[in-house]
């Protein structure tokens, strides 16, 4: 059975710094991986998709790299904000169906 | 603007009662899923349909809670008779199998069972 992970699980940080969130899953044998967005009392937003065969996607301030040996991804954000504060959970999806198994997220508060 | 409609967004209701969450997946998604998150579980997945069909239920409790899609363009969750534990945020989603592109999540029912 797919487990993902997340660490950790709420971070705090200063305006303009550059951060890094850390996902992890236990079978490599995944289709895609997710990362989403969400707000207090919102729904999840997608903000990057890796495919398996890729190592790094790109948007923006945000960079999710993968690398699907160790089981590992991270969430690269540049120059954080405070309109960055939210959960940021990840998902993969073993099989091509999109079936998601997602981590527990992590909670980032950014200070001004 | 192509999006996943869920209704309804709150729900309070009384134990006992029954239940009915809608989902409408984007135009020409072919996958529905249902989840269900609360504080101490995160997000569950409880149902998944392919092509309209149920492929995987195993996350659901079967004696009180059902997943249909009566077409294309919708989905239903339904509990019945709805329990305290029930309470929870229920997010549908769609997409496409098979094409290694993103699902996307409605704004979720916010159910609370009193």
């Amino acid at each position: 059975k797919q487990e993902v992970t997340q660490i950790p699980a709420a971070l705090s940080v200063p305006e303009g710094e550059n951060l890094v969130l850390n996902c992890s899953f236990t079978d490599s044998a995944i289709y895609n991986l997710q990362w989403f967005r969400q707000d207090p009392g919102k729904g999840l937003t997608s903000l990057l998709l890796i495919q398996s065969s890729q190592r790094e996607q790109t948007s923006g301030r945000l960079n999710a790299s993968l690398d699907k040996s160790s089981g590992r991804s991270t969430l690269y954000i540049a120059a954080s904000q405070p309109g960055d504060s939210a959960t940021y959970l990840c998902a993969v999806t073993t099989g091509g169906g999109n079936k998601l198994t997602f981590g527990t997220g992590t909670q980032l508060k950014v200070e001004l | 603007d192509a999006r996943v409609t869920q209704t309804p967004r709150h729900k309070v209701t009384e134990m006992g009662q029954e239940v009915t969450m809608r989902c409408q997946p984007i135009l020409g998604h072919n996958t529905v899923f249902w989840y269900r998150q609360t504080m101490m579980q995160g997000l569950e997945l409880l149902a998944y349909f392919r092509n309209r069909a149920p492929l995987d239920d195993s996350g659901m409790p079967k004696d009180r809670f059902s997943a249909e899609m009566p077409d294309a363009t919708l989905a239903t969750l339904k509990i019945q008779p709805s329990e305290p534990r029930d309470s929870a945020v229920y997010f549908c989603a769609s997409g496409l199998a098979y094409t290694n592109t993103e699902a996307f999540f409605g704004q979720g029912t916010r159910l609370t069972v009193v």
